[in-house]
């Protein structure tokens, strides 16, 4: 099955600084990769996703690039806010059968202000 | 926004007892999820199901179950809580024709 590992599991940034969360997966037919935000008392919300056809999306201040060769994946926050404080999480699928993610173990992002 | 709904969303029982978690979606999706997440944070999918009728066990042993009856509605009921089961339940759904799997806002769960 697959296996998603996520670092750091924890992360400090200034406010306005960049930030960037790397994660691996392990099986080669994955082809989809998602982020979530999670916020303390909330449900995972996707923030931006990818499909392994291409190799970077931005969205605003967020971006995510794909590495299939190596088999890893970033986000990369620019320019963080107080708001963007939270749990992230990386997480991969296939596009065929049950669809369900393999997640990460979690990053938590505190922006200093 | 997403139109998935849980609930309770906090519940504290007592060994023993029986619970069920509801879980519905508004947006039609066949496919429909549990997770368990840890308080160290990781998801751990526990149930899925393909559509009415369908269920399967994920990649994480639970003593829960699931049901699916309606396309909107997936249930997930303990026989008899333990403390073991405290933690939080994360409903989730997609479509076929859609990669995005939104979730619901959690129902967290303690057992005394």
């Amino acid at each position: 099955g697959e296996n998603v590992e996520q670092h750091p599991s924890t992360l400090s940034v200034q406010e306005g600084d960049s930030a960037v969360i790397k994660c691996t997966y392990s099986d080669s037919a994955s082809n989809y990769f998602p982020w979530y935000k999670q916020e303390l008392g909330k449900g995972p919300q996707l923030i931006i996703d990818i499909r392994s056809n291409v190799g970077e999306k931005k969205d605003q201040r967020i971006a995510v690039t794909l590495n299939k060769t190596a088999k890893h994946f970033s986000l990369h926050i620019t320019e963080t806010q107080p708001e963007d404080s939270a749990v992230y999480f990386c997480a991969a699928r296939k596009v065929t059968g049950r669809r369900a993610l393999t997640f990460g173990s979690g990053t938590r992002l505190q922006v200093q202000p | 926004e997403a139109d998935i709904y849980q609930t309770p969303r906090y519940l504290v029982i007592g060994t023993g007892k029986k619970i069920t978690l509801e879980c519905s979606q508004t947006m039609g999706h066949d496919k429909m999820y549990w997770y368990q997440q840890d308080p160290g944070m990781e998801l751990h999918l526990i149930h899925y199901s393909y559509g009415v009728n369908s269920t399967e066990k994920g990649d994480l042993s639970s003593e829960s179950t699931v049901s699916r009856i309606r396309t909107e509605h997936f249930p997930l009921t303990l026989e008899s809580a333990r403390p073991s089961h405290t933690s939080q339940y994360l409903c989730a759904s997609t479509s076929s024709d859609t990669d995005t799997q939104y979730f619901g806002p959690g129902t967290r769960l303690t057992v005394l």
